[in-house]
């Protein structure tokens, strides 16, 4: 079974472009979760879907970022503007179930220059 | 917002030594998990407890949920190399939820 997968796993850009990232999680898992993890931080929750909706956003920092997931199955998060402390490491990850458990993509490593 | 704490925040440890990190909480959660971390991949699941004053085994492994629900330990014996990288302990209380990270522990393994 392929685990969850992430792309780009690096991506450079300058402060004001735009950028997204894909999420594809394992296949027939209804739950998908954005994390990030800001240098030699805890990972912090940014949003979760159920299918194609939106549980729970809570964790999204502003209105520059914006997350999809069309048609239930793989997500896009799109940072527009980026600014500088956009800059961290974007997981994903993916569950089936109620018990907690959640499985993480490698990555992908954001720098805003 | 719930926050854990995590700690230490790093270990240095002799190949061959035990290994002892915790986790607690100011909220209870109703699963813990622990998670390693290695250079430039994404945290995989070791060990996930789902009842208060559980303890579970995953090879060298060891893991407990606390009696209060407010924290947990992880445990890993006779420590090789490969050991190396960040630990990090998350908590899950909601149905299908969020996780919630503690800081991590980076552990290095002197050969």
């Amino acid at each position: 079974e392929a685990g969850v997968t992430q792309f780009p796993s690096h991506s450079v850009i300058e402060k004001g472009q735009t950028v997204t990232l894909r999420c594809d999680p394992i296949s027939g898992h209804d739950n998908l979760y954005w994390y990030r993890r800001v240098m030699g931080k805890e990972i912090k929750f940014l949003l979760h879907f159920v299918k194609e909706s939106k549980q729970d956003e809570s964790g999204m920092p502003n209105n520059r970022f914006l997350a999809e997931r069309t048609g239930g199955t793989y997500s896009t998060l799109k940072v527009q503007p980026a600014e500088l402390e956009d800059s961290g490491v974007y997981f994903c990850a993916s569950s089936q179930g109620i018990r907690g458990e959640q499985y993480f993509g490698p990555g992908t490593r954001l720098t805003v220059t | 917002g719930q926050q854990l704490n995590q700690s230490p925040q790093s270990m240095f440890i002799q190949e061959g030594e035990d290994v002892s990190m915790n986790c607690t909480s100011s909220s209870i959660f109703n699963t813990w998990l622990w998670y390693k971390q290695d250079p430039g991949e994404g945290p995989v699941l070791l060990i996930a407890l789902y009842k208060a004053g559980e303890l579970t085994s995953n090879g060298r492994l060891t893991a407990q949920f606390g009696i209060t629900r407010k924290d947990s330990f992880l445990n890993i014996s006779a420590s090789i190399p490969s050991d190396v990288g960040i630990y990090f302990c998350a908590g899950y209380y909601n149905q299908g939820g969020k996780l919630i990270f503690g800081q991590g522990t980076e552990l290095s393994v002197k050969p």
